[in-house]
């Protein structure tokens, strides 16, 4: 089985700063993804990443994956209270049907 | 259309009763899902159906039944159900194969049983 942590599981800060959540495994993973969930929602995909060392950018999102595709990083810039949500990162074995959650950040926003 | 539709949105149900929850996507994905979420944990893998026909099945208890009539419609059928059962049910379909495009969830059904 391959796990997938996050760091942190819990984080609270104001609106305006900056954070950083992290998503390692020991397993290398064909393409990993970032999805957020809401209560009472389903999880929307944010960014896929394939390629090692690849950066995406989508607004004050910024996302990472690791060179050796094991591990990856979600930074946001100047936060929103609107960003308030459940930061799920997944990966992908073998291009497979299915891929392993992480346990999920809970990111809290406060105005 | 690029939704995953679920229905219902709530249910309650005992635990001699027989529910189905249902979800349907025209997307053109070939591969559904039927995760299971409680509360404060992440979405745990329990069918997925590729070109509808059943692929895997995570060791999920028979109470739960899964069925896929077409290309784009996904049942789970339930009876005599565990209160330890309640949860929000997701429903998600992708290309075989998550690709770039990720999987698409729906909303979900918040399952309850008494």
């Amino acid at each position: 089985t391959q796990l997938l942590e996050q760091s942190p599981q819990f984080l609270s800060i104001q609106e305006g700063e900056n954070l950083t959540v992290y998503c390692n495994s020991s397993s290398v993973f064909s393409s990993l993804q970032w999805y957020r969930q809401e209560p009472g929602e389903g999880p929307v995909l944010l960014v896929t990443v394939v390629t090692g060392g690849e950066v995406k950018k989508l607004k004050r999102l910024t996302f990472q994956f690791g060179d050796a595709r094991k591990d990856s990083s979600l930074h946001i810039t100047a936060a929103q209270t609107g960003d308030t949500g459940l930061y799920l990162c997944a990966g992908e074995h073998n291009y497979g049907q299915n891929f392993v959650f992480g346990p999920g950040t809970r990111l809290s926003v406060l105005p | 259309d690029t939704e995953v539709t679920q229905t219902p949105k709530h249910l309650v149900m005992g635990m001699t009763n027989k529910k189905s929850l249902k979800c349907e996507q025209h997307m053109g994905h070939r591969a559904m899902y039927w995760y299971k979420q409680k509360a404060k944990k992440p979405p745990e893998l329990m069918f997925v159906y590729s070109y509808e026909k059943l692929s895997i099945n995570e060791s999920v208890p028979s109470r739960f039944s899964p069925e896929c009539p077409n290309s784009s419609l996904l049942n789970l059928h339930l009876h005599a159900l565990q209160p330890e059962d309640s949860a929000l049910y997701l429903c998600a379909s992708s290309r075989p194969g998550a690709g770039p495009d990720g999987y698409t969830f729906g909303s979900g059904t918040r399952l309850t049983v008494v």
